[in-house]
């Protein structure tokens, strides 16, 4: 199946900081979407993104589409503690029709 | 709206047992996903239904594993025999999207610990 490089594995960060995150494969896709997930909790959805060069904000929460259209990339501005979890990327291959995921990015907010 | 629904929330069979997972999608979306979650891994695709039918289970081992979706809305997952290494977080999903190309809307998943 389709590879996608999530980074950082984790991260830890003061509270107030901005973080970044990005997701980057071999192959091109049409569709990325940005997911957090909480303990014990199924996969919520942030943000989705379907063209190249696509930046979409939802709140404190940016994604961008990458121009090569094999990557894509997640800010959070201004953390809270309410932040920490694991955050997914998704994408849909252009050759496909099914969503592979990132192995995910863990956060830490330190108060 | 309500969302994904999946039953039971935790699940915990010994090796060579039985067990069967339950999804009722949002209504009104066409196709349904079960993926599979180890710990400390993203979700990986079982299989997809777009409405009764099956349109992808080339990742389902379909020796142990089994899933129906009989009248295009609620879908049930099964296991039998159940091993140790199916030990993981059983994710359902549902896309307004025909095509399967839309937003994944989850559920809260069902955990199940093999023993």
């Amino acid at each position: 199946g389709q590879q996608l490089n999530q980074s950082p594995q984790s991260m830890f960060i003061q509270e107030g900081e901005d973080v970044s995150m990005n997701c980057t494969s071999s192959s091109i896709f049409n569709t990325w979407l940005w997911y957090k997930q909480d303990p014990g909790e199924g996969p919520v959805l942030l943000i989705a993104l379907y063209k190249a060069g696509e930046l979409t904000s939802n709140g404190r929460l940016t994604a961008q589409f990458g121009i090569t259209r094999k990557d894509s990339f997640l800010n959070i501005s201004a953390s809270i503690p309410s932040d920490v979890g694991i955050y997914f990327c998704a994408g849909l291959p252009n050759t496909g029709n099914q969503f592979y995921f990132g192995t995910g990015t863990s956060l830490t907010v330190i108060p | 709206e309500a969302g994904v629904a999946q039953s039971p929330r935790y699940k915990i069979i010994e090796k060579r047992q039985s067990v069967a997972f339950w999804c009722n999608p949002i209504s009104g979306h066409a196709t349904l996903y079960w993926y599979q979650q180890i710990l400390g891994q993203g979700p990986k695709l079982l299989i997809q239904f777009q409405n009764n039918g099956v349109v992808d289970d080339s990742q389902l081992p379909k020796d142990r594993f089994s899933a129906e979706r009989l009248k295009g809305v609620d879908s049930t997952l099964k296991i039998q025999p159940a091993k140790l290494e199916d030990s993981a977080v059983y994710l359902c999903a549902s896309s307004y999207d025909r095509g399967g190309t839309g937003e994944l809307f989850f559920g809260e998943g069902s955990r199940l610990t093999v023993l």
